[in-house]
């Protein structure tokens, strides 16, 4: 069974930096292109950002751009999501998919707060 | 952006009776490839998303096959032949074909 694995998340004030992984196993992870989707609390989703499997190419969401980067290492089946200047509305739970959202992890909870 | 509009934001249905949610695109999900990238996914009540059905018709891997999909260009249909307790939850369309990747609002299934 295909596995992704969050963590990182936690509480951070605004403007406060966060690493999010995402560990996967028992799928050739470098096949997949993969994408971080967050929720909102009570919310729906919203794609955030996608990489490339090879990670030549990446594409952000307006609202992130020029404060999360997205990268992934093949060799530790691990992708990354750095969170600089963070806000209180990037405030929600984390997920990474890969493809096109055939598998989803657990999701890891980001809360931005004073 | 691409504005996915779904239809209705809340669906109470009774146990085996058939159910529909509509997701219309503000622009053509036809892709320069020929597919159109038009996905749905079920959210249960605590879960993560799991997705149903790939390029508007494609049901993924354990789906049951009372979950079908259609459409084309920017009209797009989930239908439940029979819903059942367990599809209880939000569903969500979303787009694959432009740049952001976009999600409709979600529509909450309910048991009456």
């Amino acid at each position: 069974e295909v596995q992704l694995v969050e963590s990182g998340g936690g509480l951070v004030r605004p403007g406060g930096s966060l690493r999010l992984s995402c560990a996967a196993s028992t799928f050739t992870f470098s096949t997949f292109a993969m994408s971080w989707v967050r929720q909102a609390p009570g919310k729906g989703l919203e794609w955030v950002v996608y990489i490339k499997q090879d990670g030549s190419d990446k594409y952000y969401v307006d609202s992130v751009k020029g404060r999360f980067t997205v990268s992934r290492d093949n060799v530790k089946n691990t992708l990354y999501l750095q969170m600089s200047s963070l806000r209180v509305e990037d405030t929600a739970v984390y997920y990474c998919a890969a493809g096109t959202g055939a598998f989803w992890g657990q999701g890891t909870l980001v809360t931005v707060s004073s | 952006d691409v504005v996915m509009t779904q239809s209705p934001l809340s669906l109470p249905v009774t146990l085996g009776q058939p159910a529909s949610i509509s997701c219309r695109s503000s622009r053509s999900l036809v892709s320069s490839d020929g597919n159109t990238y038009l996905n749905w996914f079920q959210q249960r009540p605590g879960q993560s998303p799991r997705r149903l059905i790939y390029k508007v018709s494609n049901r993924d891997s354990g789906v049951p096959d009372r979950f079908s999909g259609s459409g084309s260009g920017t009209d797009f249909t989930l239908s439940i032949s029979r819903v059942e307790a367990e599809d209880v939850g939000f569903y969500f369309c979303m787009q694959g074909t432009h740049w952001p990747r976009t999600f409709g609002q979600g529509t909450e299934v309910e048991i009456k």
